[in-house]
């Protein structure tokens, strides 16, 4: 069974003070690994994909890495803006269906609550 | 791009009736779409997948006469909460997976807050 461990469950940072959030995951064939920010009353916003270990993708203040067992969100010299939960997903190979059919079904940590202070 | 839509945003009923709720992808096409149900301070438990033509494919432990789905086009699928008690109270949100290989990301719709009195 895919599993999906998001730490710390809650973060509190003063604006500037960087940090990282950790998703550590097990499955069977790792197809890809998202992150998702989530605000209070809405859905998730899609903010990365990530592959394969090594990979590294950034949007703005944010930088998502993957390892074989792990994914991390570095978060620099954020702003109150940036107060969120934070989702990590995963999704497994034999999830998708060949042939242009796509299953994909999502596996989702329980998200870390990140409050970034003025 | 890539955006979801759901109608309504939030809905209030009586116990006993039954309500729907829409997802409509607004930019793209979508073969497969996903419903989830979010408790407070909760992550996203995934209820059913729904694929364009199909039945619905769903998670162990989900009712299927009471959570139906449909998903007739492309671009819209819908989650019908039948004989609505107040413990189906929940935020539901919908998500769709654009067609075609290698785009495997699901985009999020906005939610609807269903409450049952």
């Amino acid at each position: 069974e895919d599993q999906v461990t998001q730490s710390p469950e809650a973060l509190r940072l003063q604006e500037g003070e960087s940090s990282s959030l950790n998703c550590s995951y097990t499955v069977s064939g790792l197809r890809g690994l998202f992150w998702y920010r989530q605000d209070p009353g809405k859905g998730p916003e899609f903010l990365f994909t990530l592959y394969s270990a090594g990979e590294e993708k950034e949007k703005e203040r944010l930088k998502a890495t993957l390892t074989k067992k792990e994914s991390f969100l570095h978060i620099t010299a954020p702003k109150p803006e940036d107060s969120a939960t934070y989702l990590c997903a995963v999704q497994a190979f034999n999830s998708v269906r060949s042939g242009g059919t796509s299953y994909g079904k999502l596996t989702f940590g329980q998200g870390t609550i990140l409050t970034v202070h003025p | 791009g890539a955006v979801v839509s759901q109608h309504p945003s939030r809905v209030i009923c009586k116990s006993g009736t039954s309500v729907k709720i829409e997802c409509r992808s607004l930019d793209f096409q979508a073969t497969t779409m996903f419903w989830y149900r979010q408790f407070p301070k909760q992550s996203l438990m995934l209820m059913a997948t729904s694929n364009e033509g199909s039945k619905a494919t769903y998670e162990q432990g989900v009712e299927k006469d009471k959570f139906l789905i449909n998903h007739a086009s492309l671009t819209l699928s819908t989650l019908t909460v039948t004989s609505a008690h107040p413990e189906d109270s929940s935020f539901y949100i919908c998500s769709a997976s654009p067609s075609g290989q290698g785009a495997y990301e699901q985009y999020f719709g906005p939610g609807t807050r269903l409450t049952v009195t």
